[in-house]
């Protein structure tokens, strides 16, 4: 049972690519969230999901969008990275919204 | 919509020294409280939650949290901390119901260093 995956690990990208971030999860679970850590600014939501289907923006969607088509994957992507981007990205899932989040090994990606 | 402040960005204390973290939040509803623990190089994990009932709640390693409703505070405590103890800490807020109920509100998190 491997919870939340994300892949890759770490990533370096240049100004104006464009990449995309996978999050799975094995545990059935309907809510799933990207987060944005930055030093001294904790964890902020980017985009979240309710179920297969169903995307809505978090608390700093700007710069990315997010697919929910299977319901154990949520990708994150980024259409024309930015040095502001630049930032350690957690995926997140729970089976309801009060229930405890899960989240995976977080994603390290720079951009130049 | 809800907030959380977390008093103390960077603790430092010597092993065995008793630790209170400080989190109060911003919401006049009826809310969801956690902590997590961020180990060095680690994913958030679940230190402890509350939901309802008993205000003082218990949680893994040791660990405790007493939820002040008339104060919008949820203290972390630990009477006796060890070296392995040495992480960063969030707080996180989320309605019970209501709008923004599907998401966690983070504090910006306080780093403690324990000292052997």
């Amino acid at each position: 049972n491997a919870g939340v995956t994300q892949t890759p690990k770490f990533r370096v990208l240049k100004t104006g690519q464009s990449m995309t971030l996978l999050c799975a999860q094995d545990m059935n679970h309907e809510y799933m969230y990207w987060y944005r850590q930055d030093p001294g600014m904790g964890l902020r939501l980017i985009h979240y999901s309710v179920g297969e289907g169903t995307t809505a923006k978090g608390e700093v969607p700007d710069g990315y969008n997010v697919s929910r088509l299977k319901k154990q994957n949520f990708l994150l992507g980024l259409e024309s990275a930015a040095p502001s981007q630049t930032s350690v990205y957690f995926c997140a899932s729970a089976q309801v919204p009060n229930q405890p989040q899960h989240f995976g090994d977080g994603t390290r990606l720079s951009i130049l | 919509a809800q907030s959380v402040s977390q008093h103390n960005h960077h603790v430092i204390l010597s092993e065995a020294a008793s630790l209170e973290l400080g989190c109060n939040y911003s919401y006049g509803g009826t809310v969801n409280l956690f902590w997590y623990v961020q180990y060095p190089g680690q994913h958030l994990q679940l230190l402890l939650k509350y939901f309802s009932g008993d205000p003082l709640v218990k949680g893994i390693k040791g660990f405790e949290a007493e939820f002040i409703k008339s104060k919008f505070s949820f203290n972390l405590r630990k009477p006796s901390v060890q070296w392995s103890d040495t992480a960063e800490y969030f707080c996180a807020v989320k309605p019970y119901s209501g709008a923004g109920s599907y998401q966690l509100t983070f504090g910006k998190g306080t780093k403690l260093s324990v000292i052997p």
